[in-house]
């Protein structure tokens, strides 16, 4: 059981929009920055969103982060075949003084 | 550029030893905290822990606190997770990160190495 909660799975068409949830408590999400990252098929995670919203460079503006509250939200606009991974959010949790990822939401693009 | 370049992929026995490395370079080692994560068979990513390689300052989850061990040379830009006795149950991916942020409370992974798969057959 994973300290912030994700959908196991999304999924839409090319070109369209999705939106991946994450969903934590006061300890993580409600204080600390959100953190998200991409794992394409067989390689190692790469980060895609820090400080709820920033994207380093490199990372489309196609990928967006916001917090509100105790949740976060990725949005992926013009979705590409490409973008077919698994996503992770990601916080520091203050009470555990640990840091904790989501379970991860499988992004398919039909 | 910065790179963090693991060792290679490890079968061991149940209880053996091993350890593992991650090489940085392209950057000011000492200056930033090395992550590890575990990823098992088709699961997700756990957070195992933090070593800041200039002090060896530790920080352990609580699920792998007494379970392995964090460690670095500084002379040779390198971290290290180690286990004095592994289980079937650590067979997993292991990934080393660098830490990015300014402080905790502001967490990301900026870069990461290309994971170290350790198998542990019963």
């Amino acid at each position: 059981q994973s300290v912030l909660t994700q959908p196991p799975s999304v999924s839409a068409a090319p070109g369209q929009k999705v939106t991946i949830s994450c969903s934590g408590s006061s300890s993580n999400i409600g204080n600390n920055f959100v953190t998200w990252y991409q794992q394409l098929p067989g390689a190692a995670p790469k980060l895609l969103i820090f400080e709820n919203n920033k994207r380093p460079s490199g990372i489309p503006d196609r990928f967006s982060g916001s917090k509100s509250g105790t949740s976060a939200t990725l949005d992926i606009n013009g979705l590409q075949t490409g973008d077919e991974a698994d996503y992770y959010c990601g916080a520091w949790d203050s009470s555990l003084s640990a840091g904790v990822f989501g379970g991860g939401t499988k992004l398919t693009v039909l | 550029e910065v790179q963090l370049v693991q060792s290679g992929a490890e079968v061991k026995k149940p209880g053996e030893s091993l350890k593992i490395s991650c090489k940085g370079s392209g950057y000011d080692f000492f200056g930033y905290w090395i992550g590890w994560v575990r990823q098992m068979p088709g699961k997700g990513l756990e957070w195992m822990g933090l070593i800041y390689p200039d002090s060896s300052e530790t920080r352990y989850s609580p699920s792998f606190q007494g379970q392995v061990t964090f460690s670095a040379d500084l002379s040779i830009s390198t971290a290290y997770l180690r286990w004095s006795s592994v289980k079937p149950s650590d067979t997993a991916m292991y990934y080393c990160a660098r830490f990015g942020g300014p402080r905790f409370a502001v967490h990301y992974f900026d870069f990461w190495g290309q994971g170290t798969l350790v198998t542990v057959p019963s």
